[in-house]
């Protein structure tokens, strides 16, 4: 079955910008929307934002400014980079599939999540 | 922007029925889905669609939707029920993701 397992730095330093990428194995990754989720210590999930296997990306509007995802099937990976970070963005970060390929519904597969702190 | 509220603890005795909620303005007419998370562990998806249950999830739990309030039933609670549960929904486009709810089972 398919599944997901992020890597990356654990340790960021505020205003550097934090990079993850998720790798996908088991499956494809085309016609699935691939999205990146985070967990603040304080548990409050907040979603970031989604690439479609073509490439098509939409985010949270509360971070459109600072993140970018990008996709590349051909290695079955897709990337997150988060700009110009601060303590706030200390968070547990998954990366999951959306159960559709239309987009729009219930996540079905996560990845075990990284914790990423950001910290002189 | 869109908002779904939680309450913050439910307590269920052992064998009993736990229903935790997820109030929204007229959430009834979005599709709802709900993840279960242990200590540790990444969310699991026990509902999607208000109702449906992906395979492996047992039939004790169910959900349902309407109006305001969208709801997931946990029947004959077991000690590993014990959890922090969160509703989900798309609205314009983003995710909107309840504040969650921890569900003791005493």
């Amino acid at each position: 079955q398919v599944q997901l397992q992020e890597s990356g730095p654990g340790l960021v330093k505020p205003s550097e910008t934090l990079s993850l990428t998720c790798t996908v194995s088991g499956g494809s990754m085309t016609t699935y929307y691939w999205s990146w989720i985070r967990q603040s210590p304080g548990k409050r999930l907040e979603w970031i934002g989604y690439v479609f296997s073509s490439g098509t990306t939409n985010y949270n509007p509360s971070l459109e400014r600072r993140v970018s995802i990008s996709v590349d099937t051909s290695k079955n990976e897709f990337s997150l980079r988060l700009n110009s970070v601060t303590a706030a963005d200390t968070a547990v970060y998954y990366c999951a599939r959306d159960s559709s390929n239309y987009g729009e519904d219930a996540f079905d597969i996560w990845g075990q999540g990284t914790m990423v702190t950001v910290s002189s | 922007s869109y908002e779904l509220t939680q309450p913050l603890s439910v307590s269920v005795a052992l064998g009993q029925t736990a229903r935790i909620h997820c109030g929204g303005n007229d959430v009834g007419s979005k599709n709802v889905h709900w993840y279960q998370q242990r200590p540790g562990q990444a969310p699991v998806l026990v509902i999607y669609r208000d109702i449906k249950r992906p395979s492996g999830i047992p039939d004790r739990i169910s959900g349902s939707n309407s109006g305001n309030r969208a709801t997931l039933t946990i029947s004959r609670a077991q000690a590993g029920d014990e959890a922090d549960y969160y509703c989900q929904m798309w609205d314009s486009g983003s995710v909107v993701f309840g504040g969650g709810t921890k569900l003791t089972v005493l």
